[in-house]
């Protein structure tokens, strides 16, 4: 199996600074990865995938960077609206597996 | 576009099986470009993906749940289904069903998911 690890688990970021969040794979997941927002009571968003193609209507400020087993979602200029929980997802290995979240929370 | 929406039962008891249909529209379940995916979040939870199916019946599931879980596929209603047996308290959760690419391209869609409680 797959293991995916996101750190940090919570990340304090004051609005219109930028978030970096961080995803490992246990071994390669090629470019197969994807990133989700996930708000409460919601289900979860597609923002990114393939590693860095946004999703449509994804806004140009969320981005996404890595190979290999090493991944990066970066938000450049956080919004009120992109304060969620976010997670990593590998569709290259069966099973398929999440990360456990980061959760982003206003500083 | 493809939408997906879940349908069944929001409360099973202990031990019996717990049923869940996914009735897809936008698109034909036979695309094969899809797997079909059932994905659960317990209440607080993070998401852990169940199982897949692709159109000609192959199957994948989580080692974990893999004894219990059954998931099929109707080409002729554009459904897949989910079964999983002999449930206990751990398996209440968010149920969402959705899709993800076989091959390339953005064939990622998710249901709005329905809650389903297993309790007495």
């Amino acid at each position: 199996e797959t293991v995916m690890t996101q750190s940090p688990a919570t990340l304090s970021v004051s609005p219109g600074e930028r978030a970096t969040l961080s995803c490992r794979a246990s071994q390669s997941v090629s470019r197969n990865l994807a990133w989700y927002q996930q708000k409460p009571g919601q289900a979860p968003r597609l923002l990114i995938y393939d590693v860095s193609t946004r999703a449509t209507g994804v806004p140009a400020r969320f981005s996404g960077s890595g190979a290999g087993t090493e991944f990066t979602l970066t938000i450049s200029s956080l919004q009120s609206e992109d304060f969620a929980v976010y997670y990593c997802q590998q569709y290259n290995n069966w099973p398929i597996t999440f990360g456990q979240g980061t959760r982003l929370e206003i500083k | 576009q493809l939408q997906l929406q879940e349908s069944g039962p929001g409360l099973v008891k202990p031990s019996e099986t717990l049923s869940l249909t996914c009735s897809v529209s936008g698109d034909s379940i036979n695309r094969d470009n899809y797997y079909w995916a059932w994905i659960r979040q317990p209440p607080g939870e993070g998401l852990e993906w169940v199982g897949s199916v692709y159109y000609t019946g192959s199957t994948y599931y989580n080692p974990s749940l893999k004894s219990r879980v059954t998931i099929s596929v109707d080409t002729s209603k554009n459904q897949f289904s989910l079964n999983l047996s002999s449930v206990t308290a751990a398996d209440t959760a968010v149920y969402y069903c959705a899709s993800t690419p076989a091959y390339d391209g953005n064939t990622f869609s998710w249901g709005q998911g329905t809650l389903v409680t297993v309790s007495s």
